[in-house]
Order: structure tokens, then sequence, then C-alpha cells
């Protein structure tokens, strides 16, 4: 089965702060990808990766980064966290494209309170 | 204008009935289609894909596609209490992401 990990279920940080989420995925996959979901919008994709060291930007990428430094490590960065970030962001990984049936698993995801 | 798009609901079904979930979707080079599941705090689990026109069946859910209408539809029978849940319609695009409607809620009544 397919792990995908988070570091943390819930954070609580101050407007301001360097926010650091982790993701961990032990399957080898090549991609990764970072959502936040909030009520009435679902899930919005923030950044992914299709390799190490790559990353490309998705539908709301300001005010946050990413490092993808190893394959399974997927991180997610928040400079200056402000309180319209706080959120659920869930963490997800798949294999590559080519292969279309294949989706992508989900780590249990991090509650997020800026204050 | 949303490239997927799901009733938010709730969609309430009496326990033993047939819950009917539909999803419409905008992009016409969409070949893969996935319905997930997400109970209440939790992350979403998949349930099943299809990318052929025409039924899929998996135990208690059947998934239907008509590429033609750009329609894909979740049946779940035998509705039971723990079928409460928010229902995910995802596409995936050529690059391999995947584009989520809002999703349906799903209330199961004893």
């Amino acid at each position: 089965d397919v792990k995908v990990t988070q570091s943390s279920r819930y954070l609580v940080k101050r407007t301001g702060e360097k926010v650091f989420l982790e993701c961990v995925q032990d399957m080898d996959h090549e991609n990764m990808f970072w959502y936040r979901q909030d009520p009435g919008l679902g899930l919005r994709l923030i950044y992914f990766s299709y390799d190490v060291k790559m990353k490309e930007k998705g539908d709301i990428p300001e005010g946050y980064s990413v490092s993808r430094e190893k394959k399974e490590r997927f991180s997610l960065i928040l400079e200056s966290a402000s309180t319209n970030q706080t959120s659920m962001y869930l963490c997800a990984s798949s294999p590559p494209a080519e292969r279309f049936t294949d989706t992508q698993y989900f780590g249990p995801g991090t509650r997020l309170t800026v204050l | 204008q949303k490239e997927v798009e799901q009733n938010s609901g709730p969609l309430s079904v009496p326990e033993g009935a047939i819950a009917s979930l539909n999803c419409t979707y905008s992009d016409r080079g969409s070949q893969s289609f996935f319905w997930y599941r997400q109970y209440s705090g939790k992350s979403p689990e998949l349930i099943m894909f299809i990318y052929s026109n025409g039924d899929k069946e998996d135990g208690r859910f059947t998934a239907q596609l008509n590429k033609a209408s750009q329609y894909v539809s979740l049946l779940i029978r035998d509705s039971q209490p723990s079928d409460s849940a928010t229902y995910l319609c995802a596409v995936k695009d050529s690059w391999g992401k995947l584009q989520f409607g809002a999703g349906t809620q799903v209330v199961v009544t004893p």
C-alpha cells in the first residue's frame, strides 16, 4: 500500500512566522502535489513536482514556496504566514502521468491555524 | 467557469436506497476520471476510476462515463450510514494533474 505521511496533523502559528510542512511518500513516486482545502472551494493545487529539484506552480502559488531535494520528500513553505492561509493542507503523490489510470494518493492532512 | 462541477448537496438518501451523484467537466481531452470519498476531517480516499465510456461496477459502487456529454456519475447501491461523506469527482489532465470538483455531501438516514 502507498503511504504518504505529513509531519503534523495540527499546527498553530502566528502571523508572520515561517512555516514548514513536510510530506514523505514511500512508493518511489515521481509526482508530488500540495493542495489546500477550504469549505465550499474544494481542493486547490498550490504547487507540484515531477522530479527532484523540479517544481511547477499550481492554481494558487502566491504566498507559498516548495522544496524537493529528495524524491520521497516534498516540503511546502509559508514564508510569512497570514490568517488567510488558515486551511487544511493535503499532500499527494502519484506515478508518472503517462499511466493515466494511476491516481493520486493523499496524506492525512495538516490543519494549519494562523493566529 | 469551473472545470469540474458537482452539486454540493447535501444529498439525503434513506438507508438501503440508491445514491446518485453527478459530475460534469469542461475539458474534452480528459481521459480518466476518479471518485474519491472524504469523511469529515480526513483526507480523500480513492473509491474507483473509469476511463472508458459506459459503466464500471465495484461492489456497491457503479461509475458511469459519457465522454460525448462530458458527464461522469457515481451510483451507490444499498446505501449505508457509513457511506455518509463528501464525494469528490476528479478529472485527470495530460500532465497528470487532477482537477477536483467541490464535492457532494451525502447523508444516509436510518
